[in-house]
């Protein structure tokens, strides 16, 4: 079935250290994004990419990295320079030009202690 | 540029009666508009969208929109409200064609009473 997974779907960390969260897609969408996701806020974008080896930044894009060597993959890294980290993360991709529908995957709940 | 207003974070209905979540967009182009829902700790599943053509969009579950132009609104309905329909839904708003992210609403979680 193709899909957008997302690993792992809990993830605890201690404060200080980095953590990368995975987002793989096996339906050759080129565009793929990122979304933090925190109660009363609703989605807010963290990074994008369009095509392999290129990104762009969202609206929260501090304290976040990604890479897109691959078109199936954008894992997101949460550095120790990220103040809140604690969030449900949600990665997403889109397909063709004529329609811009977003899949979702899962999500990973990250607890930073 | 391109917003989605979300009226109402928290929205009751008792089971049975009409469900209307209310959103309202903004684009300097003609938009795709979507509805996703998203169950606690999911991601989002589209439950329909907008794109072009006849503006009374049917969705899954029983869900439908209704494109408004004139009054720059999306809003979705159920006839009949069921207890699986609790859940958080999102208005997002996207450029007609070409890659373009896609913004989101803040969400209205809906409530089913029995």
């Amino acid at each position: 079935d193709g899909g957008i997974t997302q690993s792992p779907k809990y993830l605890f960390r201690k404060e200080g250290q980095n953590v990368t969260l995975s987002c793989e897609q096996n339906l050759n969408h080129d565009a793929m994004y990122w979304y933090r996701q925190d109660p009363g806020q609703g989605l807010r974008l963290i990074y994008y990419s369009q095509i392999v080896n290129d990104f762009q930044k969202g609206d929260i894009a501090e304290g976040y990295s990604v890479s897109r060597e691959k078109k199936e993959s954008f894992p997101l890294t949460v550095t120790s320079a990220q103040k809140n980290p604690t969030a449900f993360y949600l990665c997403a991709s889109s397909g063709d030009r004529k329609n811009t529908e977003a899949f979702f995957g899962q999500g990973t709940r990250l607890t930073v202690v | 540029a391109q917003s989605v207003t979300q009226l109402g974070s928290h929205v009751s209905v008792s089971e049975g009666a009409l469900v209307l979540l209310r959103c309202n967009y903004s684009s300097s182009v003609p938009p795709y508009l979507f509805w996703y829902v998203q169950y606690p700790n999911q991601g989002l599943q589209l439950l329909l969208k907008y794109t072009t053509g006849a503006t009374l969009v049917k969705g899954i579950n029983g869900f439908e929109a209704e494109f408004k132009k004139s009054e720059t609104s999306f809003h979705l309905t159920k006839p009949s409200a069921h207890m699986s329909d609790a859940a958080e839904y999102f208005c997002a708003v996207s450029p007609l064609g070409g890659y373009q992210k896609v913004t989101f609403g803040i969400g209205t979680k809906l409530q089913v009473i029995p």
